[in-house]
């Protein structure tokens, strides 16, 4: 069983498009992070959220903690090409950071 | 110059052969990973470490053996591969909860 659901697997839009994408789980987390992966490197943090129900911003990207700490999404508005890439969540409890599937994202100009 | 150092970047080998892939740290971090990456498996943990006298393993570490020979360097070793450890390997430090990525070292076993 997969400890983190991320969907969709794959997205492909149009610059200027609005997406969602979501990590599910039936477990819950002190804290969730989320990275984006670009093509030829290594995974780059892009957000912590702790507490539920909080929402954090960055630029485009707004980032949400369900209230019961099981779920998050990932809102970009008015999608770029430069947001291109893999994005992934992750969690860690007593163990180290173990990592949904990730959303591969696509965004045409 | 990066602050973590993954060498080789890419390797091309073959079934039985031994293979090693380094890692090395300018971060001054304790903890040290090694995720194992696979089209539509995500990041998979192979092995880590929370300072040079501790090495645990992770989700998928047989066939893998790693050496943490300072606080800087944590290498990966195959002893034998075979064709599906061909795979995308990602080096990682930490000092508290994020993660810091090498570029991956991509291997190929034929």
């Amino acid at each position: 069983t997969q400890l983190l659901e991320q969907s969709p697997q794959f997205l492909s839009i149009q610059e200027g498009e609005n997406l969602t994408v979501y990590c599910n789980s039936s477990s819950v987390f002190s804290s969730l992070q989320w990275y984006r992966q670009e093509p030829g490197e290594g995974p780059v943090l892009l957000v912590t959220v702790v507490t539920g129900g909080e929402v954090k911003k960055l630029k485009r990207l707004t980032f949400q903690f369900g209230d019961a700490r099981k779920d998050s999404s990932l809102h970009i508005t008015a999608a770029q090409p430069g947001d291109t890439g893999l994005y992934l969540c992750a969690v860690s409890g007593n163990t180290p950071l173990v990592f949904g599937k990730g959303t591969r994202l696509s965004v045409i100009a | 110059d990066a602050d973590v150092t993954q060498t080789p970047r890419n390797r091309i080998t073959k079934t039985g052969k031994r293979i090693m892939l380094e890692c090395s740290q300018t971060k001054g971090h304790d903890r040290m990973y090694w995720y194992r990456q696979d089209p539509g498996l995500g990041l998979r943990l192979i092995y880590y470490s929370f300072d040079v006298k501790d090495i645990n393993k992770g989700e998928i570490s047989d066939g893998y053996s790693v050496s943490r020979q300072a606080q800087a360097k944590f290498s990966l070793s195959l002893e034998s591969a075979i064709p599906n450890q061909t795979a995308l390997y990602f080096c990682a430090t930490a000092d508290t909860g994020e993660l810091f990525f090498g570029e991956g070292s991509r291997l190929t076993v034929l």
